[in-house]
């Protein structure tokens, strides 16, 4: 595609549900990033691939929080028993490498009540 | 892990007028630093960067500007226009790293 796609746009869930995001990032880019934006916040690193391995999870909060790359092209973000603290926009961006600029999707407005 | 600092958190000022943010780091391996420009509601996008074998760099109204000895870089806005306001935000990495975000500036050109 022509630029980073997230699905959903917005997500509204109820405090302990299972939620998956989607990031499809652009054709050819080997490194996918997941980032969360609180209001007022910068973004805050959370996982990145290069390909389809993970390599680095550092910045996921704890284990609710999990991310695939089966094929190293689209990707995953699955959160299981949702807390209101979830609720933010998660960003995806993929970049040529880790050395390229970063393209940046829309986000997904999680919003957990 | 790494951390930038990112001042001023806010900005104002007259349409025309120039406006400098600034950001410091503390691990000099770092050697990527690219500045996003966020407008409300809307995903962070590129709009210029540096690398850590130059000093400066300009495209057009944007300046960015890297001091590798002191730790700081700089994005300059000159001539400014209210199109200029949004929240912008420094980054960095070592290169083969994800990108560490500073904080923001909220930027208001004021008409």
């Amino acid at each position: 595609g022509a630029g980073v796609s997230q699905t959903p746009s917005n997500k509204v869930t109820e405090k302990g549900k299972y939620v998956e995001l989607r990031c499809d990032p652009i054709s050819g880019h080997t490194a996918l990033y997941w980032y969360r934006q609180s209001l007022g916040q910068g973004p805050e690193f959370l996982i990145y691939f290069q390909g389809t391995g993970a390599a680095d999870d550092s910045g996921l909060p704890n284990d609710r929080f999990f991310a695939v790359r089966p094929e190293g092209s689209v990707s995953t973000l699955k959160i299981q028993r949702t807390e209101r603290g979830d609720s933010a926009v998660y960003l995806c961006a993929s970049s040529q490498g880790t050395a390229g600029e970063a393209f940046f999707g829309q986000g997904t407005r999680l919003t957990v009540v | 892990g790494e951390n930038v600092e990112q001042h001023p958190s806010t900005l104002s000022v007259q349409e025309g007028d120039s406006a400098v943010i600034k950001c410091t780091y503390s691990d000099s391996a770092s050697n990527y630093f690219p500045w996003y420009k966020q407008e409300l509601g809307k995903r962070p996008q590129l709009i210029i960067d540096i690398r850590s074998n130059v000093g400066e760099k300009k495209d057009q109204r944007i300046a960015v500007t890297l001091n590798k000895t002191a730790k700081h870089f700089s994005l300059h806005i000159t001539e400014t226009q209210p199109e200029d306001s949004a929240v912008y935000f420094c980054a960095l990495s070592r290169g083969n790293t994800p990108l560490v975000f500073g904080k923001g500036t909220r930027l208001s050109v004021i008409a």
